[in-house]
């Protein structure tokens, strides 16, 4: 079956940094992928749709100047919070659908990023 | 925007028994209907999904009921085992436009052996 592969797994960077997270359809090309982030106990919440080769779609009451989405190519997104605060700390979670296996949309193993 | 409901948010079930989760969702237009279970510290995995034009959908143990004209699906799990505890998520989206999935509050799953 499809697979999304999302790296890091953990990150812990002070605040002020920026941290870039990488999603990469493996087997599969991937003209859109999707940027979700959880907290703790809590549900999936879309941050943005990336789009390969023009411009990612926020979804309202996220910056997208914070969190710069990079579709550079079919297989590679890449999700960089910029000036991480305390409060960007959560889990953030890529996925994207094959074409080829109908609408079942595929998940990353997510990103455990904690700002200190 | 879509907006899906799920219940409970909570559910302990002895092993063997059955559990039954249930969302609504509100667009009309939604035609994609998945489920996923969340293990701590994992992103979701796809279990089972149900399309519109479907009432109902079986894989082994796990099954998924549909009623279009009351905004209603549901996911139900036979012979429960201590390795289904987990968190289960309903979403409901659409293969026009975004395509993007909108998702229910999440249902933690306790087997109790």
């Amino acid at each position: 079956g499809a697979v999304v592969s999302q790296h890091p797994s953990r990150v812990i960077c002070k605040s002020g940094t920026s941290v870039k997270i990488e999603c990469r359809s493996l087997d599969f090309q991937a003209t859109t992928m999707f940027w979700y982030r959880q907290f703790p106990k809590q549900s999936l919440m879309l941050m943005a749709t990336s789009n390969e080769g023009s411009k990612a779609t926020y979804e309202q009451g996220v910056e997208k100047d914070k969190f710069l989405i990079n579709h550079a190519s079919l297989t590679l997104s890449t999700l960089t919070v910029t000036s991480a605060h305390p409060e960007d700390s959560s889990f953030y979670i890529c996925s994207a659908r094959d074409p080829g296996q109908g609408l079942g949309y595929t998940f990353g193993s997510g990103t455990r990023l904690t700002v200190v | 925007g879509e907006n899906v409901e799920q219940h409970p948010s909570t559910l302990s079930v002895q092993e063997g028994d059955s559990a039954v989760i249930k969302c609504t969702y509100s667009d009309s237009a939604s035609n994609y209907f998945p489920w996923y279970k969340q293990e701590l510290g994992k992103g979701p995995q796809l279990i089972i999904d149900i399309r519109s034009n479907v009432g109902e959908k079986k894989d082994q143990r796990i099954a998924v009921t549909l009623n279009k004209t009351a905004k209603h699906f549901s996911l139900h799990i036979t012979e429960t085992q201590p390795e289904d505890s987990a968190v289960y998520f309903c979403a409901a989206g659409s293969n026009f436009g975004n395509e993007k999935l909108t998702f229910g509050t999440g249902t933690r799953l306790t087997i109790i052996p």
